[in-house]
């Protein structure tokens, strides 16, 4: 069974731009959530999805969205780009029933802005 | 809203030998589960194990086992005749309190390094 793949792995953007990710889950898992990680302020929890709703959301400005599609795959959007979006985004998906299913997370995309 | 801790931000292990991983965590719920997770070079977050709070056993994985103490909110993780593929950044995690299932809350991670 394929992994979760998040495309693209690397990315270079300029402030001011938008940019998306993507994410596809595991084959049958209906749950995607999104991460920031950087070196200042660690893993925090962006939003989750399920089943195309938004599930749950962190504390990130309204700059930061998601989505999803109805096959679960799902995208996060950052808009209007500034220096301190500059991290690794990482996706993971679940069967998403219960609190405490196992994440299965992607290998992230780096973001850089410059 | 939840805190998760982990006080070491680097431990180094001689090959073979046992090392422990410290995290404390703030929760005013009676029933969750508990992780950690590693992250190798590769970036990739693999699951270690899970505790479920409810059960008064404490969790193996193979070389990995925890010692959960509920009253005190710590959540250690020991990993036992330590291999170099052990090298890696671990990270404690509780699950969010804001509804879903998938959000968690991360500690701060402690690098992990192993000497041959």
């Amino acid at each position: 069974k394929a992994g979760v793949t998040q495309t693209p792995r690397y990315l270079i953007k300029t402030r001011g731009q938008q940019v998306t990710l993507s994410c596809s889950p595991i084959s049958g898992h209906r749950s995607v959530s999104w991460y920031q990680q950087t070196p200042g302020q660690g893993l925090q929890f962006l939003f989750e999805y399920f089943s195309e709703t938004q599930r749950n959301k962190g504390n990130f400005p309204g700059r930061f969205s998601g989505r999803q599609f109805s096959n679960s795959r799902s995208e996060m959007n950052v808009s209007t780009l500034e220096l301190g979006d500059s991290a690794l985004y990482l996706c993971a998906s679940s069967l998403g029933q219960a609190r405490g299913s196992p994440l299965h997370f992607g290998n992230g995309t780096r973001l850089t802005v410059t | 809203a939840q805190t998760v801790t982990q006080s070491q931000p680097e431990m180094s292990v001689q090959e073979a030998e046992t090392v422990t991983l410290s995290c404390t965590y703030d929760t005013s719920e009676s029933d969750y589960y508990l992780f950690w997770y590693k992250q190798p070079p590769s970036r990739q977050m693999i699951l270690v194990i899970r505790q479920e709070a409810y059960k008064q056993q404490n969790a193996t994985e193979n070389r990995f086992s925890v010692n959960f103490q509920k009253a005190a909110k710590s959540f250690s993780l020991k990993i036992s005749d330590s291999q170099l593929g052990d090298a890696a950044m671990y990270f404690c995690a509780f699950p969010d309190s804001g509804g879903g299932a998938d959000g968690l809350t991360f500690g701060k991670g402690t690098h992990l390094i192993i000497q041959p």
